[in-house]
């Protein structure tokens, strides 16, 4: 699985908008970049997943380059409920892959 | 909706005791995974496995195993509880083939006295 640098926290403002950046020099050809949330004493939860140019949901947007090297999960407008750790992964889920998470990204909004 | 389900919530062992953790899953997902995770830590994987009566070791396999003998269910099984493996853990089920979410039980907060 492709290794992914996240930063380690990031604090932002009720209702900016919010960014975090994932590198991932080594993406291969099949790998889908894929975002997770967690809360507190709860489990992740998927926010979004993509595999080029610009995906959007109800909750997020996420922008990949061309080269895929890296991605950006866009938060519009965020509130104090936003307040999480947020995972990026790199890879493709074929039969007897490992799910695998890294430290994610502490983000804080403070009102 | 996918339900993970983790049997307990919290729970409180002696060292030394033997210790089930169960999940289940109703969606008949092939892969299953077991973490742990602590503070700063992330998540960090101790098992998985992707079929009946199939495991792998994850990155932290040590003082654990696991048992599939059913499709829905994954067991991890602490052989003799140590105060290190106070943690939560966090059981995943999903399905193979591209790449999909990937769903999480609640949790279970272990501490070991």
């Amino acid at each position: 699985l492709a290794k992914t640098t996240q930063p380690i926290s990031m604090d932002s403002y009720e209702g900016q908008e919010v960014n975090i950046t994932c590198s991932h020099n080594n993406i291969a050809t099949n790998d889908y970049i894929t975002w997770y949330q967690q809360f507190p004493s709860q489990g992740p939860r998927f926010i979004i997943q993509g595999y080029k140019t610009k995906v959007t949901n109800e909750v997020a947007s996420l922008f990949i380059p061309a080269d895929r090297k890296s991605s950006t999960l866009s938060l519009p407008r965020v509130s104090l409920s936003d307040t999480a750790v947020y995972y990026c992964l790199v890879g493709d889920m074929e039969y007897g892959n490992k799910l695998v998470f890294g430290a994610g990204t502490i983000l804080r909004v403070k009102s | 909706d996918v339900k993970v389900t983790q049997s307990s919530r919290y729970l409180v062992k002696r060292t030394g005791e033997k210790v089930f953790l169960e999940c289940v899953q109703d969606m008949d997902h092939e892969n299953m995974f077991w973490y742990r995770q602590d503070p700063g830590l992330g998540l960090r994987l101790i098992y998985f496995s992707y079929d009946v009566k199939m495991k792998e070791k994850g990155d932290i396999p040590e003082g654990y195993s696991v048992s599939r003998e059913k499709k829905e269910r994954f067991s991890l099984i602490l052989e003799s509880a140590s105060t290190n493996q106070t943690s939560m853990y966090l059981c995943a089920s999903h399905p193979p083939g591209g790449w999909t979410e990937a769903f999480f039980g609640q949790g279970t907060r272990l501490t070991v006295v």
